[in-house]
C-alpha cells in the first residue's frame, strides 16, 4: 500500500527566512505525482506545487520549491522569503497513475511564520 | 483554472435529522469525485470515491447507510449525512480530478469544504 509520511508535525520560521518541510513515501509504482497543498485557517486546500515522477527536473513555483529525489522516495518542500500569509497546515500527497483521483495524504505539518 | 464548489459551506442540524452537502464541477466534467473528513489539526480522511452513475465506493470503516453518496450527473455529486449526531459534526470537504489535457488531468481539486455542525 502507499503511504506517506510527514514526520515534522510542527514547524515554525522567523518571515523572510527559509524553511523546509519533509515527506518521504513509499510506492512500488513507477508513473505517479507527488503535491504539496496549503490548508489555511479557512480550511481551503491550495494546490502549492506539483511533480510528475517521470520529470527530474524539481518544481518551482515562484518561492516554492521541491526537492524530489525519486531513488530516496522524499519529496521536501522549500519555502524561501517566508511570509505571514505561509502560516498554514501542508500536506504533502502521491496520486497513482491509475488511481483516478484517490489521494493518499501525509499526516500534514503546521508551519507558523513568526514576524 | 478548474473549480470545484462545494455547498453548503456551514450548516446547523438537530440530532436525527439528515443534511446534504453538495459537491460541483463547474467548468469540467468529472466522472469521479472524491469525499473526505477532517477533523481538526489532523489530516484528511478519506471516506468513499464517488462514481457517475453508479453506486460509491466506501472505505473500511465507514457506514455506507449514514453517509448516502449520489453522482446524478458529470458535474454533481452529493454526501447526505443521515440520522446526524453530534459525532458526525466535522469538516467534510469533496474533490475531484481535473479533466481534459494540458497537465490538469492528473490535478486534483477541491471544494471549499463544509462545516457540519450537529446540536
Amino acid at each position: 500500500a502507499q503511504t506517506v509520511t510527514q514526520s515534522q508535525p510542527e514547524m515554525s520560521v522567523q518571515e523572510a527566512e527559509t524553511v523546509t518541510l519533509s515527506c518521504t513515501y513509499d510506492t512500488s509504482e513507477n508513473n505517479y505525482y507527488l503535491f504539496w497543498y496549503k490548508q489555511p485557517p479557512s480550511r481551503q486546500m491550495i494546490l502549492v506545487i506539483r511533480q510528475e515522477a517521470y520529470k527530474q527536473q524539481n518544481a518551482t513555483e515562484n518561492r516554492f520549491s521541491v526537492n524530489f529525489q525519486k531513488a530516496a522516495k522524499s519529496f521536501s518542500l522549500k519555502i524561501s522569503d517566508s511570509q505571514l500569509g505561509d502560516t498554514a497546515m501542508y500536506f504533502c500527497a502521491w496520486i497513482g497513475g491509475t488511481s483516478y483521483g484517490k489521494l493518499t495524504f501525509g499526516q500534514g505539518t503546521i508551519l507558523t511564520v513568526h514576524p | 483554472g478548474a473549480v470545484v464548489s462545494q455547498h453548503p459551506s456551514w450548516v446547523i442540524c438537530k440530532s436525527g435529522t439528515s443534511v446534504k452537502i453538495e459537491c460541483r464541477s463547474l467548468d469540467f466534467q468529472a466522472t469521479t469525485m472524491f469525499w473526505y473528513r477532517q477533523f481538526p489539526k489532523q489530516s484528511l480522511m478519506l471516506m468513499a470515491t464517488s462514481n457517475e452513475g453508479s453506486k460509491a465506493t466506501y472505505e473500511q470503516g465507514v457506514e455506507k447507510d449514514k453517509f448516502l453518496i449520489n453522482h446524478a450527473s458529470l458535474t454533481l455529486s452529493t454526501l447526505t449525512v443521515t440520522s446526524a449526531h453530534p459525532e458526525d459534526s466535522s469538516f467534510y470537504i469533496c474533490s475531484a480530478r481535473g479533466g481534459g489535457t494540458g497537465g490538469t488531468e492528473n490535478t486534483i481539486y477541491f471544494g471549499e469544504g463544509s462545516w457540519l455542525t450537529v446540536v
